[in-house]
């Protein structure tokens, strides 16, 4: 199953931009990216997600690696209200070979002012 | 509004007694997650279902049952074999598609006392 790899904290100066990186160096064909932000004591929020492309929307833009082994997600222009901890999973396979959502530990993004 | 509500926001219950969780989804969506959160640290996947009256075992199922009696609801029993049952509790549910967002409630705040 993959799995993902990422930094447990980051610092960003507010009004710049936040790179945060994800590696998935297991991940199959066709399993997609996902990108998720939980502010304390919330329930997460979707933010992203992508196969193979670049992708953005109002909130990001995610940069994934040709070789598919890992991932950015950029926010443009980082705002105090961006301090979370944001997560980057992949759907995985269970050992029934269903496939449920599972989060690793995430990393830590405090946005200075 | 379309959307995935969790009840009670808080709970608390004395050491022993059985307590269930609600989570009501009017998403239409085909799979339902429960997830349990300790204080700085990830999600763990309890349960999930992916078609009613079926369910799988996450990676820490011990301690907690599950019903799918219906499409839209998948209440979560923390029964009293579960050694540390205090915890923040997420229910989330999805389409089965691949590539399609997984959308989660506010949690639920238990607390065993």
């Amino acid at each position: 199953d993959a799995k993902t790899t990422q930094p447990p904290s980051m610092d960003c100066a507010e009004g710049r931009a936040a790179n945060l990186p994800c590696n998935h160096s297991t991940i199959s064909g066709n399993e997609y990216v996902y990108w998720y932000r939980q502010i304390h004591s919330q329930g997460p929020q979707y933010i992203i997600h992508g196969l193979k492309n670049n992708e953005t929307n109002e909130m990001a833009s995610l940069i994934i690696t040709e070789d598919r082994k890992s991932s950015t997600l950029i926010l443009p222009h980082a705002t105090l209200r961006d301090t979370a901890v944001y997560y980057c999973i992949v759907r995985v396979s269970m050992d029934t070979g269903r496939r449920a959502l599972t989060f690793g530990s995430g990393t830590r993004l405090q946005v200075q002012p | 509004d379309g959307g995935i509500t969790q009840s009670p926001k808080y709970l608390f219950r004395k050491e022993g007694q059985n307590v269930t969780l609600s989570c009501e989804q009017n998403l239409n969506h085909d799979a339902m997650y429960w997830y349990r959160q300790d204080p700085g640290q990830g999600l763990r996947l309890i349960y999930y279902s992916q078609i009613v009256n079926d369910f799988q075992k996450g990676d820490i199922a011990e301690g907690y049952s599950v019903s799918r009696e219906k499409k839209e609801s998948f209440p979560l029993t923390v029964t009293s074999a579960q050694k540390n049952p205090t915890a923040f509790y997420l229910c989330a549910s999805s389409p089965l598609d691949r590539g399609t967002e997984a959308f989660f409630g506010q949690g639920t705040r238990l607390t065993v006392v």
